[in-house]
């Protein structure tokens, strides 16, 4: 079935190491997000890729990094650059903007130690 | 950004009732989307509508968009107890290739 996957949905990370949250999508979709959402609040968006190889920062993009080296792959790395980890991530995917809604994955829940 | 603002923040209501959810925004947008999201899990897209558009319905969701307002309403009908849910309104800005921007949502309480 298509549709996007996220790994790990839990994770556990202490103080002071980087993590990467995995994003994977066969949908064949050129753009892709990376969204934080903390509790009780809505989204916001880290960063987004609209094609392979290319990517821009979104509101909150300082203390994360991420790659898009294939069309089907976007993952994020929560570094120790990221003074407040703790959080729910979410990774979408759309085919073009104007045109349909994002496709969500199920999240993946960071919990800093 | 444009961030939507959802209104109410918390919805409680009984079963077979109708369910009314409101965002409002502030700048032009291409079009505005409705998501729902259950507890722990991702969003899900409901209905996207353009900014041409002033109504849209699917199943038993009712979407209105007042452009000259800039607020949008989502009707939930006859609502059940799996309609238990948080409720986002996302815009999509008129400016080029821009993303979502989502609001801080409603959460809806649907009691049997």
């Amino acid at each position: 079935d298509g549709g996007i996957t996220q790994s790990p949905k839990y994770l556990f990370r202490k103080e002071g190491q980087n993590v990467t949250l995995s994003c994977e999508q066969n949908l064949n979709h050129d753009a892709m997000y990376w969204y934080r959402q903390d509790p009780g609040q809505g989204l916001r968006l880290i960063y987004y890729s609209q094609i392979v190889n290319d990517f821009q920062k979104g509101d909150i993009a300082e203390g994360y990094s991420v790659s898009r080296e294939k069309k089907e792959s976007f993952p994020l790395t929560v570094t120790s650059a990221q003074k407040n980890p703790t959080a729910f991530y979410l990774c979408a995917s759309s085919p073009g903007t104007g045109t349909s809604g994002l496709f969500f994955g199920e999240g993946s829940r960071l919990t800093v130690l | 950004s444009q961030q939507g603002e959802e209104d109410p923040q918390a919805l409680s209501i009984q079963e077979g009732e109708n369910a009314t959810m409101n965002c409002s925004y502030k700048t032009s947008i291409n079009n505005l989307q409705w998501y729902r999201q259950n507890s722990g899990r991702g969003l899900v897209h409901l209905i996207l509508i353009r900014s041409n558009e002033r109504e849209k319905h699917s199943g038993r969701l009712r979407v209105t968009l007042d452009t000259s307002k800039k607020t949008s309403s989502l009707l939930i009908t006859a609502s059940r107890a799996a309609d238990t849910a948080s409720y986002f309104c996302a815009t999509e800005g008129n400016s080029g290739n821009t993303p979502l921007v989502f609001g801080k949502g409603t959460r809806l309480s649907v009691i049997a």
